[in-house]
């Protein structure tokens, strides 16, 4: 079967740096996005990494190590309007996401 | 670009009664939407697919008949919850792609329902 692993909560301090993993099992693969979604809204786009090695956006970066079926999300420099919660989504064979359940990511002052 | 808006924000029914739920592309051609639910403190979980002008491919344990999808034109897809239970209660979040471009999916803000 499919399945994509984070996890489920994470705490960390404003001005810091957190880095949230994910795993998967898929059927093929086409690449891994990550999601911030914010409390009663709808996902946006953060990043989309479809080779191995770091992808760079400011403050967000994210890793992807497709042997290992492993990807990362770093987030440097936390301010308090991070908090959210982070998907992790594989688009594979079909073209179809497949999400993780998401990591709910509490900043604390 | 790539604006998908849906319709209503919010909605509160009675039990059996019927909720439609619009998503359209305000600037594309939507080839493909998708429709989502998540529960609370739940990723989403997709529902069906939809190509314009065919039958919607609904997930495994997602009632067709309780779940009606149209996709009749290029910018509209819309759901309609038919009798509506409380258990139906969710968020219902819709997206769209335009052919040849399987890497882009947008996302609209999302409809929360609420059945009484």
């Amino acid at each position: 079967g499919q399945n994509i692993d984070q996890p489920t909560e994470m705490t960390a301090t404003e001005g810091a740096i957190v880095q949230i993993n994910c795993t998967y099992q898929t059927s093929g693969f086409n690449g891994l996005f990550w999601y911030q979604q914010h409390a009663g809204e709808a996902p946006t786009f953060l990043s989309y990494n479809v080779l191995d090695g770091l992808e760079e956006k400011g403050r967000f970066s994210s890793f992807l190590s497709r042997s290992k079926g492993y990807s990362y999300l770093l987030l440097k420099e936390l301010q308090m309007k991070d908090s959210a919660s982070y998907l992790c989504a594989v688009l594979d064979s079909n073209y179809q996401l497949i999400w993780g359940a998401g990591t709910k990511l509490i900043i604390k002052p | 670009g790539a604006v998908v808006s849906q319709h209503p924000s919010w909605v509160i029914c009675k039990s059996g009664t019927s909720v439609k739920i619009e998503c359209r592309s305000l600037d594309f051609q939507a080839t493909t939407m998708f429709w989502y639910r998540q529960f609370p403190k739940q990723s989403l979980m997709l529902m069906a697919t939809s190509n314009e002008g065919s039958k919607a491919t609904y997930e495994q344990g997602v009632e067709k008949d309780k779940f009606l999808i149209n996709h009749a034109s290029l910018t509209l897809s819309t759901l309609t919850v038919t009798s509506a239970h409380p258990e139906d209660s969710s968020f219902y979040i819709c997206s769209a792609r335009s052919q040849g471009q399987e890497i882009d999916q947008y996302f609209g803000p999302g409809t929360r329902l609420l059945v009484l």
